[in-house]
């Protein structure tokens, strides 16, 4: 079935430092690529998405890259600051039923080190 | 948080209980969604439905059941509610390609 596997589990940069989070998927035909944050307690909220027609996208400290052939997609955090420090999951989209939908990876917990 | 809120926020219950927690959305979305969040599995989908009425399952449906009678409101039920269904839910909707979370409902079955 659709998989996703989210690497690594835990990591902790220094602050200043970059933060790399990478994801593998199983569908093919997976087109869609959002990226979660999650901090404590609360709901995961979408911080940035990429389509299967784009390679790359930035948004100010942020970028996600996808290699459509190797069915991969990475979260890139520059200059992390402590408030970057929360739990990350990377979703890539299926079609089963009714409407596309989202498998989630595992989660990488960030914790930035001032 | 695309105008989601989920009710109640904490609630802890005994096995074979019946269990309700409700979603309510103010955007209008066509798609909502309940998962259940577990350490080590990430958000797994338990149901979702595409509009009034029309509900399908997702990959750990088994134990749970759902309603949406109007579009702003998703209902998840646990008709007997076992230990292993403790966990914490949230509810999603769709707007285009992108899900919006509500802020969970922390589960507990003693």
């Amino acid at each position: 079935g659709e998989n996703v596997e989210q690497h690594p589990s835990t990591l902790s940069v220094q602050e200043g430092d970059s933060a790399v989070i990478k994801c593998t998927y199983s569908d093919s035909a997976s087109n869609y690529f959002p990226w979660y944050k999650q901090e404590l307690g609360k709901g995961p909220q979408l911080i940035i998405d990429i389509r299967s027609n784009v390679g790359e996208k930035k948004d100010q400290r942020i970028a996600v890259t996808l290699n459509k052939t190797a069915k991969h997609f990475s979260l890139h955090i520059t200059e992390t600051q402590p408030e970057d420090s929360a739990v990350y999951f990377c979703a890539a989209s299926f079609y089963g039923g009714a409407t596309n939908k989202l498998i989630f990876g595992t989660g990488t917990l960030l914790a930035v080190q001032p | 948080d695309a105008g989601i809120t989920q009710s109640p926020r904490h609630k802890v219950t005994e096995t074979g209980t019946p269990v309700t927690l409700r979603c309510h959305q103010t955007e209008n979305h066509r798609y909502m969604y309940w998962y259940r969040q577990d350490p080590g599995h990430g958000l797994r989908l338990i149901h979702y439905s595409y509009g009034v009425k029309d509900t399908d399952k997702g990959e750990v449906s088994d134990g749970y059941s759902v309603s949406r009678s109007k579009t702003e409101d998703f209902l998840l039920t646990l008709e007997s509610a076992t230990s292993s269904q403790t966990s914490v839910y949230f509810c999603a909707t769709q707007g285009a390609d992108t899900q919006y979370f509500g802020p969970g409902t922390r589960l507990t079955v003693l």
